[in-house]
Parts: structure tokens; C-alpha cells; sequence
């Protein structure tokens, strides 16, 4: 089983549209939970990272199960601008290591 | 002010050569890392360094050496370049926060290509 599996898409969406993002981990002692999003041929940047109690930002909400070993990303209202790779990040079993997920294309039309 | 950054952003060699690259990061963190992106987009960790000293090598082929001077640097060398070892090389650093793993940063990456 991989450590960090994310649905790779592509999703494709019209503007506007709501899309959510799902992505499950193995790694029960895993600390630190992010997201990150990847536009074509740049580096990983981040987009939120993820609490235990669920965070918002914007049109972005996270949230995280720790029972399910599951985070999950909500895109509201989607843009244009938010056609990217959406990448989940989780640390592994030392806290020096933060895991990829292999991404999930999202494509939103006008 | 670029956080973390990179040298060089593009390196076409030939196998069996030698080639480095190099990163450093003005944030003040006490970890950094190497990762490699393949064709397939997959974001692969190869090593990290807390504080100059080596903490994860992720069965890496010894032909891969990272060195870190001080905190703020980590280069990595390749040595004997394969045809396989064509990818895009990211350095990223981030912070230590009580046993948590706080954000990476990324530099911008040094697409390789061995011909």
C-alpha cells in the first residue's frame, strides 16, 4: 500500500463549479497533514495546512479524520486559476519526512 | 528575496558525467531536503538534513552524495550520470516545531537531462 494515495484525475469542472479532493494515508502516527498545489513544470507550493478540527481559507476548506487516516480538500466557487495539481503532503514516521501524494489534476473550463 | 534557491535551473549532460547542483535557504530552517520528480510527476524524498547532519536516505544509489556545509546549504552531486536519472531535483527546506513537521519550502527546481 502506498503511504500517501491521492485519485490522480483529471477533474474537469466548469467555473464555478465545487470540487473535492480526497487523499488517504498509512501512516497512523503521521503529525503534520498538508496540502500543496503544483502548476505545470514549477515547484510545489502551499496551499493550507491541515488541523485536526478542519481549517477554511477562502473558497478552500481541509479537513482531516484520523480514524479513516483521511484529508480531504473542498474548492468552492472554482476559478480559472485553480487548474493545477493538487498535492497531499503527510509526514511519515520520522517527523523529518514529508510524504507525496502523486497529486490530482484539476481543470477548470470557463 | 528568494527563500530557497537553486543553481542551476537547467543541466543537459552526457552520461558518465559528473555534475552538481545547489541550494541554499535564507529562512533560518533547520532541515532541508532533496526530492526527484520523474516523468510520471511523482514527487520522490532522497534525502533530508537536520541541522548538517544526515537524517533520511531514502535507498538513494550511492552515486547520489549530499553535502551540507552549514544549515543554510545542501548540494547534491551525482556522480556517473545515468540516462534514468533525467528528472527534475527539488531542494525544500522547512522547521522542526516540537516533534511536528512544519511546511517545506521549495526552490524552483533543476530540470536534468542526461543524453
Amino acid at each position: 500500500r502506498k503511504e500517501v494515495e491521492q485519485d490522480p484525475g483529471p477533474f474537469n469542472v466548469p467555473e464555478g463549479a465545487t470540487v473535492a479532493f480526497n487523499c488517504t494515508y498509512s501512516n497512523s502516527a503521521s503529525q503534520s497533514f498538508f496540502w500543496y498545489r503544483q502548476d505545470c513544470r514549477k515547484e510545489p507550493k502551499l496551499l493550507m495546512s491541515v488541523y485536526s478540527s478542519g481549517n477554511e481559507d477562502g473558497r478552500f476548506t481541509a479537513q482531516l479524520n484520523r480514524a479513516s487516516q483521511y484529508i480531504s480538500l473542498l474548492i468552492r466557487d472554482s476559478k480559472l486559476s485553480d487548474s493545477a495539481t493538487y498535492l497531499c503532503v503527510v509526514s511519515g514516521d520520522s517527523s523529518y519526512k514529508l510524504i507525496f501524494g502523486s497529486g490530482t489534476r484539476l481543470l477548470v473550463r470557463p | 528575496d528568494t527563500a530557497v534557491s537553486q543553481t542551476p535551473k537547467y543541466l543537459v549532460t552526457q552520461m558518465g558525467n559528473d555534475k552538481s547542483i545547489k541550494c541554499e535557504q535564507n529562512l533560518g530552517h533547520d532541515t532541508m531536503y532533496w526530492y526527484k520528480q520523474d516523468s510520471k510527476k511523482f514527487l520522490k524524498i532522497m534525502f533530508s538534513y537536520n541541522n548538517k547532519e544526515l537524517i533520511i536516505n531514502e535507498t538513494v544509489p550511492n552515486r547520489f552524495s549530499p553535502k551540507s556545509p552549514d544549515k543554510a546549504h545542501l548540494n547534491l552531486h551525482i556522480n556517473s550520470l545515468e540516462l534514468g536519472d533525467s528528472a527534475v531535483y527539488f531542494c525544500a527546506s522547512s522547521q522542526s516545531r516540537g516533534g511536528y513537521r512544519a511546511e517545506a519550502f521549495f526552490g524552483q527546481g533543476t530540470r536534468l537531462t542526461v543524453v
